[in-house]
């Protein structure tokens, strides 16, 4: 199963662009990258996925490292609801479906 | 659209008491998961339903818990008797996609505390 390397937190101070990094050093061609966040109290939330180029939506960026061992995911001007853990996940399939497995993400937290 | 629909809320039970949540997924979702969050941890997937059949049960310690997706819409997951170690959040998610291609719903969940 791939593995995911996330820093445990970072801080960013609001309205200043953040660039939250994942090593995916293990992950296979076909395993796109899903990245999803929890706000305090809630469940996960869809942010962005990607598998090879760089994605943009309105949440978020996704830039992925050419030989694809790395990703970056972008909040260009982070406010303080952006404050929550951040998950880097591969969307692998394995026995016949497709999976994730989440780590412990990194924790965002925003300063005023 | 309604979002992903989970209660109870909050439940306290003492151990070796049994309890039960309840799940309604996005209408038109075939794809149904329970996962299952630690303090301090993120979530771990305990049962996978595609339409109302198991596709994945790997981790779910089946000694305790048990899930049924009848009709394939709303799902329950169950555990019974209850042990300290079982104190989490209990997620559910729901997709459109065979295995969450264009992502997952999660639900806001319900945190499970015994005592």
């Amino acid at each position: 199963d791939a593995k995911t390397t996330q820093p445990n937190s970072m801080e960013s101070n609001e309205e200043e662009p953040v660039h939250l990094p994942c090593n995916h050093s293990t992950i296979s061609g076909t395993d796109y990258i899903h990245w999803y966040r929890q706000l305090p109290s809630q469940g996960p939330e869809y942010v962005i996925h990607g598998l090879t180029s760089n994605v943009n939506n309105r949440m978020a960026s996704l830039a992925i490292a050419e030989d694809r061992k790395s990703s970056t995911l972008i909040l260009h001007r982070a406010t303080l609801r952006d404050a929550a853990v951040y998950y880097c996940i591969p969307h692998y399939y394995t026995s016949g479906t497709y999976k994730y497995i989440f780590g412990t993400g990194t924790r965002l937290k925003v300063l005023a | 659209e309604a979002g992903v629909a989970q209660s109870p809320r909050y439940k306290i039970i003492e151990k070796r008491q049994s309890v039960a949540f309840w799940c309604n997924p996005i209408s038109g979702h075939a794809t149904l998961y329970w996962y299952q969050q630690i303090l301090g941890q993120g979530p771990k997937l305990l049962i996978q339903f595609q339409n109302n059949g198991v596709v994945d049960d790997s981790q779910l310690p089946k000694d305790r818990f048990s899930a049924e997706r009848l009709k394939g819409v709303d799902s329950t997951l169950k555990i019974q008797p209850a042990k300290l170690e079982d104190s989490a959040v209990y997620l559910c998610a729901s997709s459109f996609a065979p295995g969450g291609y264009y992502g997952y719903t999660f639900g806001s969940g319900t945190r499970l505390t015994v005592v």
